[in-house]
């Protein structure tokens, strides 16, 4: 079955600066990649997502790169704010339910 | 357009009892799936609902079951609680399945065992 990788688990960042979360799968039918932002005591949100025809998209500061041959995806998040602190999981799916990798909690330092 | 709903939020069982979480989907999703969140394992998939059927099931032990009605509203079950067992319940509703589509969470059910 599908296998999800996340890294880092943990992110500190100043306020401004970059953020980078790297996922890796080990299904080459997974075709769905959506990204969920959890803050502290509430419901992970879907805050991008990506499909496999496609190899970048981006929403205002966050953006999703997708390398199929590589099996691997990243988030990216420019400048990044205090709001930003949350724990983002990654996901991948296809003919499967979705698996999720195990989290990164981004702190944004101000 | 409400949200999923799950019930209760937070509960307390001794080891040995039993649980029952209730969930409603967004009004006109079809399937309900089923995750279990703990820190050291993140979220991992119990079972997905569609229009009454079990469709996937996770790896979990028997004790572990659902179901789902005909208005899409689902439960899940857990038996002979375990210390383990304790975690948020999350459920998730999409409009055809979990499987390449955007799922939806609720807040979850807390549940702690003692």
């Amino acid at each position: 079955g599908e296998n999800v990788e996340q890294h880092p688990s943990t992110l500190s960042v100043q306020e401004g600066d970059s953020a980078v979360i790297k996922c890796t799968y080990s299904d080459s039918a997974s075709n769905y990649f959506p990204w969920y932002k959890q803050e502290l005591g509430k419901r992970p949100q879907l805050i991008i997502d990506i499909r496999s025809n496609v190899g970048e998209k981006k929403d205002q500061r966050i953006a999703v790169t997708l390398n199929k041959t590589a099996k691997h995806f990243s988030l990216h998040i420019t400048e990044t704010q205090p709001e930003d602190s949350a724990v983002y999981f990654c996901a991948a799916g296809g003919n499967t339910p979705l698996v999720f990798g195990k989290g990164t909690r981004l702190s944004v330092i101000a | 357009k409400a949200g999923v709903t799950q019930t209760p939020r937070y509960l307390i069982k001794t080891r040995g009892q039993q649980v029952t979480l209730s969930c409603s989907p967004i009004s006109g999703h079809r399937s309900v799936s089923w995750y279990q969140q703990t820190p050291g394992q993140g979220l991992q998939f119990l079972f997905e609902y569609f229009s009454e059927t079990q469709r996937n099931k996770g790896n979990f032990p028997g004790r572990f079951s659902g179901r789902q009605f005909s208005n899409s509203r689902s439960e899940m079950n857990v038996s002979t609680l375990e210390l383990g067992d304790s975690a948020l319940y999350l459920c998730a509703s999409s409009q055809t399945g979990s499987s390449g589509n955007t799922i939806y969470f609720g807040e979850g059910s807390w549940l702690t065992v003692v």
